[in-house]
């Protein structure tokens, strides 16, 4: 079954205790990002990759660190979180090319709580 | 830069009526337009997308969406609601970036509160 896969689904922490959220896809995706989404505001972007070892800011990345070593996995890092990091996330993967092959699979969501 | 409007935060519906959620945007060129629907606690599901052709869409579940460049507008549309709509729906448009990066902009979203 073709999916992104989100873990922990839940998640709380304490300020400045460095954490991992990982993010792994099974359709051979070029194109990865990892989403905020907060009351109000929609969904921001935090950051993207076209593909491995390729990454670059959305439009909210402070705080945040990614990398992509392998296809598949794109991890959020949050080095030292702050409650303003309090949020639901998502990761998402699709195609890189435009046009109809470019649609974007999101995961089920991590709900993290910095106290 | 693109963007997107929604312009209704909560809509509230009886079961069985009509239902019409606006989405407008703002970009340059012809734009790659979305419908993504959040049940509680859910991840999000492509309803259904614009990307050329014919400007009116058909998507899962029943709905459709019109394409009106005029009006730079994609309301999204189900002539018929059922109770496990209730939902938050996210209008989103796609801009090509350079290479092959397509950037997708999200709306705040519309809750929909189906009454019986």
């Amino acid at each position: 079954e073709a999916q992104v896969t989100q873990n922990p689904r839940y998640l709380i922490t304490v300020t400045g205790k460095k954490l991992t959220v990982t993010c792994s896809q099974n359709m051979n995706h070029e194109y990865m990002s990892w989403y905020r989404q907060d009351p109000g505001l929609g969904l921001r972007q935090i950051y993207y990759s076209m593909n491995v070892e390729v990454t670059d800011k959305g439009d909210v990345p402070e705080g945040y660190k990614v990398s992509r070593k392998e296809k598949r996995n794109f991890p959020l890092i949050l080095e030292s979180p702050s409650p303003n990091q309090t949020s639901l996330y998502f990761c998402a993967s699709s195609f890189r090319t435009t046009g109809t092959k470019n649609i974007q699979y999101f995961g089920a969501g991590t709900r993290l709580s910095v106290l | 830069a693109q963007s997107v409007t929604q312009p209704d935060i909560h809509i509230t519906v009886s079961e069985g009526a009509s239902l019409e959620l606006r989405c407008n945007y703002s970009y340059g060129a012809t734009p790659y337009l979305f419908w993504y629907v959040q049940s509680p606690g859910q991840g999000l599901q492509l309803l259904l997308k614009y990307f050329s052709g014919d400007t009116l869409v058909q998507g899962i579940k029943g709905f459709e969406a019109e394409f009106k460049r005029s009006q730079s507008s994609f309301n999204l549309r189900k002539p018929s609601v059922h109770w496990s709509d209730a939902a938050e729906y996210f209008c989103a448009v796609g801009a090509k970036r350079s290479g092959g990066y397509q950037k997708v902009t999200f709306g705040i979203g519309t809750k929909l509160q189906v009454i019986p």
